[in-house]
């Protein structure tokens, strides 16, 4: 069971805007701003989209953003596209001995 | 350009042992924290261990600590993980990463292509 819980999936039309939950609790999300958000193709290596929860690396399309409010952080994808189809993972900080914690995964499908 | 390339996984009895390695080159690599990033099969990503771009400070998850050691040799800009007491449940791609700033911060901005380990009998 991951420390940070995610939608196993969400899905939305192309143009549309999607939103992924990462809910965590006042000893990772909720303490810290150590979030990042990575995107994943199958078969592929991890991207990173989002860190400091807010952060978008050079590269990545401001189509994609992210936020915190309290113990949960989301992502949001406006103008879905269908290369935008893949797997989604939040990560954070947390003060447990684990360190860092990822969610579980959302499967975000393009209609 | 960067570019990671990990290499040594492969097939290990249970209660082995196995040594990763990680090549980088296109960046300053002591001026990294690097990583290594699990995945079981069909599974979620997992954060098993760091080192501070001097090497001075490691950081292990709990699933792995006391049996994985990290290490780096700067001079060679490439990362180690050795792994004793393998388990069936260490069985997965293991992804080498190069964090965003010296020290661990799980923001990972390259990634290598990944080395299986599979642990089986």
């Amino acid at each position: 069971q991951s420390a940070l819980t995610q939608p196993a999936s969400v899905s939305g039309s192309p143009g549309q805007s999607i939103t992924i939950s990462c809910s965590g609790s006042s000893s990772d999300i909720g303490d810290y701003n150590f979030v990042s958000w990575y995107q994943q193709h199958p078969g592929k290596a991890p991207k990173l989209m989002i860190y400091d929860v807010s952060n978008r690396p050079a590269g990545v399309s401001n189509r994609f953003s992210g936020s915190k409010s309290g113990n949960t952080a989301s992502l949001t994808i406006s103008g879905l596209q269908a290369e935008d189809e893949a797997d989604y993972y939040c990560t954070s900080y947390t003060s447990s001995s684990a360190l860092w914690v990822f969610g579980g995964g959302t499967k975000l499908t393009v209609l | 350009e960067v570019h990671l390339l990990e290499s040594g996984g492969g097939l290990v009895q249970p209660g082995g042992s196995l040594r990763l390695s990680c090549a980088a080159s296109g960046f300053t690599f002591s001026s990294y924290a690097m990583s290594w990033v699990r995945q079981a099969p069909g599974k979620g990503l997992e954060w098993v261990s760091t080192i501070s771009g001097s090497g001075a400070t490691t950081y292990y998850a709990d699933s792995v600590k006391g049996r994985f050691t990290i290490s780096r040799d700067n001079s060679q800009n490439t990362i180690y993980v050795q792994m004793n007491s393998l388990r069936a449940d260490d069985t997965a791609i293991y992804y080498c990463a190069k964090d965003l700033r010296e020290f661990s911060s799980n923001s990972h901005d390259y990634w290598g292509q990944g080395t299986l380990v599979t642990v089986s009998s």
